[in-house]
């Protein structure tokens, strides 16, 4: 098993840009989820998915899309990179939301 | 007020003795709580679930106090290894959304 996978592990982008960072499972979670870590801050919700076609907002979801076509994928799509979503995002998921959650390794994104 | 709150710490330790720091939540409808670790510049990782009557996982002791709101972690005989920051996790009852807190920054020294 690979567990939670990212891609790409760094990133820098110039303001307005677009990007997708890609998350993907090989654990038959239903539940998947997309946080973003900032210094001196909690990992904050950014999106989450409770299965296949169904996704919802977090707390933090302005300038972020996602989509859940499959199980095991769960890409965040930025529209139109802005200085302020320069962080770090890690993918996590879990059987339900109360279980243990598994981490993917995270991606370091700078925005210009 | 933040929904987790936790003392950013760091504390300071050296290897053997014993370090305990809590973390309080404001919403009492919450029922569920976790420790995670988190290395440097890596993944959060469960180090244990938080049960009502407390529970230990051979060095690490966790405990709830519902009446004020918070839960707890201690460390007792202290090892290099266990420098990292621990991140308090809550969820409330059929809530898909966990609360993290900023984490407690622990440091071991030799």
């Amino acid at each position: 098993n690979a567990g939670v996978t990212q891609t790409p592990k760094f990133q820098v982008l110039k303001t307005g840009q677009s990007m997708t960072l890609q998350c993907a499972q090989d654990m038959n979670h239903e539940y998947m989820s997309w946080y973003r870590q900032d210094p001196g801050m909690g990992l904050r919700l950014i999106h989450y998915s409770v299965g296949a076609g169904i996704t919802d907002q977090g707390e933090v979801p302005n300038g972020y899309n996602v989509s859940r076509s499959t199980t095991e994928d769960f890409p965040l799509r930025l529209l139109s990179a802005a200085p302020s979503q320069t962080s770090v995002y890690f993918c996590a998921s879990s059987l339900l939301p109360g279980n243990e959650q598994f981490f993917g390794p995270g991606t370091r994104l700078t925005v210009l | 007020r933040k929904e987790v709150e936790q003392d950013p710490g760091p504390f300071n330790v050296p290897e053997g003795a014993t370090v305990a720091f809590n973390c309080t939540y404001s919403n009492s409808a919450s029922q569920s709580f976790f420790w995670y670790r988190q290395d440097c510049r890596k993944e959060p990782k469960l180090l244990m679930s938080v049960y009502s009557s407390g529970n230990e996982d051979g060095r690490f002791t966790a405990q709830l106090n519902r009446a004020s709101q918070y839960i707890s972690l201690l460390i007792r005989d202290s090892k290099l290894s266990d420098s990292a920051t621990y991140l308090c996790v809550v969820n409330r009852y059929n809530d898909y959304k966990l609360s993290f807190g900023a984490g407690t920054t622990v440091t071991v020294r030799a």
